[in-house]
């Protein structure tokens, strides 16, 4: 199935660093969001995007919405043990068959304090 | 106000077997949406439900089929189960269709 590109694949960092992670793709969507996971949960809404070029901020965490419409980032600022888990972004493609969200693979970050 | 809830949280069948899944949307929320998560993947879209009527279909065969019912709850059902069904499977409600879905917690299948 398809897939966006999701960099990077893992994380290692230390406790209060900063944290950056980006979403790919070649298809153009209207609607960016970005996903928390804890293992055996579903994933949690953290940012919704609905326009190009868009940047918004939840607490630490700031993404923004490509201008190409074609990508996004996630930025995590000053790191906490409970940031661990697999962040995944995903794009909104809305037409008649429906809507569907497209992810990508995931994130996989590890905190250590 | 009650998020998306899913039973069972774990089962367990074998190759051949059926299955049926289920969702409650939170509340006031109108669509149902299906994903299959495998494990170290992204969720797989397999379908929207949209006021009882499929509204949106991903690249899963026929043996995957769903419901929604008037209280805007789903099924997800699978038939000739395979052991490449081994998942979570996920399911997401919105408000309509093309607002941001909320997901809940998952059932884990695994098919032996």
């Amino acid at each position: 199935g398809q897939q966006l590109n999701q960099s990077p694949q893992s994380m290692f960092i230390q406790e209060g660093e900063d944290v950056s992670m980006n979403c790919t793709s070649s298809s153009i969507f209207n609607t960016w969001l970005w996903y928390k996971q804890d293992p055996g949960e579903g994933p949690v809404l953290l940012i919704a995007l609905y326009k190009a070029g868009e940047l918004t901020s939840n607490g630490r965490l700031t993404a923004q919405f490509g201008i190409t419409r074609k990508d996004s980032f996630l930025n995590i600022s000053a790191s906490i043990p409970s940031d661990v888990g697999i962040y995944f972004c995903a794009g909104q493609l809305s037409n008649q068959a429906g809507t569907a969200l497209i992810f990508g693979k995931g994130t996989t970050l590890s905190v250590s304090s | 106000e009650t998020g998306v809830t899913q039973s069972p949280t774990h089962l367990i069948k074998t190759r051949g077997q059926q299955v049926t899944l289920r969702c409650s949307s939170q509340s006031g929320h109108n669509t149902v949406s299906w994903y299959q998560q495998a494990l170290g993947q992204g969720p797989q879209f397999i379908f929207q439900y949209y006021r009882e009527e499929e509204n949106g279909r991903g690249n899963f065969p026929p043996r995957f089929s769903g419901l929604q019912f008037p209280n805007y709850s789903s099924e997800l059902n699978v038939n000739a189960l395979e052991l490449d069904d081994s998942a979570l499977y996920l399911c997401a409600s919105s408000l309509i269709a093309v607002e941001t879905q909320y997901f809940g917690p998952g059932t884990r299948l695994l098919v032996l």
